[in-house]
C-alpha cells in the first residue's frame, strides 16, 4: 500500500521552460515533505522541503507547493536547465520524533530537460 | 557533503552467504536508515534506527537484520543472501526534523 505516489514515471521538458513534478500522499498524518534529486550512480541529494503548516516554499529556481486538502504536492523548476535532468523523489514524514520519524519515498520521476 | 560513508561500494556474493554492509557517520545524527533502490520501486525502507540499540523494521525488512551499537555505525546484514536482494543499498542519516543525507550507495549482486 503506497503512501506516497508519483504517478508520472517520466517527464520531458525544453530548456528554459517550467518543469512540474507531482506527488500525492494518502497518510493525512504526514506533516513534513521533501524533494530529492538523484543522478545515476550517486546517492539522492536533498533539494527542498515544506512543513504542513505552509503551502509554499521557494528556493531559487525551485518551489514546492502543498495542498493538504487534496493531499498533493508539486515541485516547480523555473527555468529548467539540462543539469536538472535526474530522477526526482518525493518523500514524506511524521515529525513527532522517536520511532515515528522516518522518510517514506515515492517511486520517482525521471526528468529530462532537452537543450 | 555530509559525513556519511558506506562500505563496501560494490560487492558480488553467492546465494546463501551472509553479507554485512556498513554505514558510518561523523555527524552525530540520531536517525539512521537503510533503503534499497530497485527499478520501478523507488526507495524502499528496510530498517531504521532512532538511537543506539533502538531499531525498527521498514516496509521490506524480511531477510535483513540491523545493529547499531554506537551512534556512528549502522550495520545491515543479509543473513542468507538471495538473488532478490540484488539491489543498490543506500544508507541515510538525519536529525529529528530535517532532511536526510544519503551515502553514495552500495551495489550488491547476488549470484
Amino acid at each position: 500500500d503506497q503512501q506516497v505516489k508519483q504517478n508520472s514515471p517520466s517527464l520531458s521538458v525544453q530548456e528554459g521552460r517550467i518543469s512540474i513534478l507531482n506527488c500525492d500522499y494518502t497518510n493525512s498524518m504526514f506533516d513534513y515533505f521533501l524533494w530529492y534529486k538523484k543522478y545515476p550512480a550517486e546517492g539522492p541529494t536533498f533539494l527542498i522541503s515544506i512543513s504542513s503548516i505552509k503551502d509554499k516554499n521557494e528556493d531559487g529556481r525551485f518551489t514546492v507547493f502543498l495542498n493538504k486538502s487534496a493531499k498533493h504536492l508539486s515541485l516547480h523548476i523555473v527555468p529548467s536547465q539540462p543539469g536538472d535532468s535526474a530522477v526526482y523523489f518525493c518523500a514524506a514524514s511524521l515529525s513527532g520524533g522517536g520511532s515515528n520519524y522516518k522518510l517514506t519515498f515515492g517511486k520517482g520521476t525521471l526528468l529530462t530537460v532537452n537543450p | 557533503d555530509a559525513g556519511i560513508t558506506q562500505s563496501p561500494r560494490h560487492k558480488v556474493t553467492e546465494t546463501g552467504t551472509p553479507v554485512t554492509l556498513r554505514c558510518h557517520q561523523t555527524e552525530n545524527h540520531r536517525y539512521m536508515y537503510w533503503y534499497r533502490q530497485d527499478p520501478g520501486h523507488g526507495l524502499r525502507l528496510i530498517h531504521y534506527s532512532y538511537g543506539v540499540k533502538d531499531t525498527d523494521k521498514g516496509e521490506v525488512s524480511d531477510g535483513y537484520s540491523v545493529s547499531r551499537s554506537k551512534t556512528e555505525d549502522f550495520l545491515l546484514t543479509l543473513e542468507s543472501a538471495t538473488s532478490s536482494q540484488t539491489s543498490v543499498y543506500f544508507c541515510a542519516i538525519s536529525d529529528q526534523k530535517g532532511e536526510a543525507f544519503f551515502g553514495q550507495g552500495t551495489r550488491l549482486t547476488v549470484v
